[in-house]
């Protein structure tokens, strides 16, 4: 069965205290996994996509990273704007779908 | 991306009756898409809005209950039918290949709540 698991659920951060949220995955195949950022009451905000291990992209204080069986959100001198609740999705192969993980809560305080 | 706008941006309604919800892209796109975030969850697909012919339906999600239109490459409707408290969540429609990748871009949502 398909799925993608987040961790951890939630996450308490101090202003400029780096760290690292986590997306593992199972799937028949990968066709890309996607990062998203959803403030409270509003749509996701697409961040980032990532189609094969070892791929890399980067967004002022966030860089995701993809291997094989999971991928990375890395946050760098977090601030208290980059408090939101961060989604993985991944796309499997042959199909528009997108499994979505239950995300990750992230607060930043200053 | 495009502009992608929901009406209306939320609800409250009466158990046993319908609400239809509007999704509106500013510019034409083959992929259009219904989901569904039940209070702290993550995000469900519901179906793929097809222009010109019918939905296509994840499991556990039937077209009596979530009749989908999709009249032309701009917008869709999301009815959800004969409501219960159980229906009440967040209805999200989403867009794709924008730019060639396979990037689905949000709306705003559509906050529900049936009494």
């Amino acid at each position: 069965e398909d799925q993608v698991t987040q961790s951890p659920e939630a996450l308490r951060l101090q202003e400029g205290e780096s760290s690292s949220l986590n997306c593992s995955y199972t799937v028949s195949g990968l066709r890309g996994l996607f990062w998203y950022r959803q403030d409270p009451g509003k749509g996701p905000e697409f961040l980032f996509t990532l189609y094969s291990a070892g791929e890399e992209k980067e967004k002022e204080r966030l860089k995701a990273t993809l291997t094989k069986k999971e991928s990375f959100l890395h946050i760098t001198a977090p601030k208290p704007e980059d408090s939101a609740t961060y989604l993985c999705a991944v796309q499997v192969a042959g199909t528009y779908k997108y499994i979505f993980g239950t995300g990750t809560r992230l607060k930043v305080l200053a | 991306s495009a502009v992608i706008s929901q009406k209306p941006s939320r609800d409250i309604c009466q158990r046993g009756t319908s609400l239809t919800i509007q999704c509106q892209v500013d510019s034409q796109v083959t992929m259009m898409f219904w989901y569904r975030q039940q209070p702290g969850q993550s995000l469900t697909l519901i179906a793929t809005a097809n222009q010109g012919s019918e939905a296509t339906y994840e499991s556990g999600f039937v077209i009596d209950k979530f009749p989908i239109s999709r009249p032309n490459l701009t917008f869709s409707t999301l009815t959800v039918s004969n409501m219960s408290p159980e229906d009440s969540s967040i209805y999200l429609c989403s867009v794709g290949t924008l730019d060639g990748s396979d990037t689905q871009y949000f709306g705003p949502g559509t906050r529900l709540t049936v009494l």
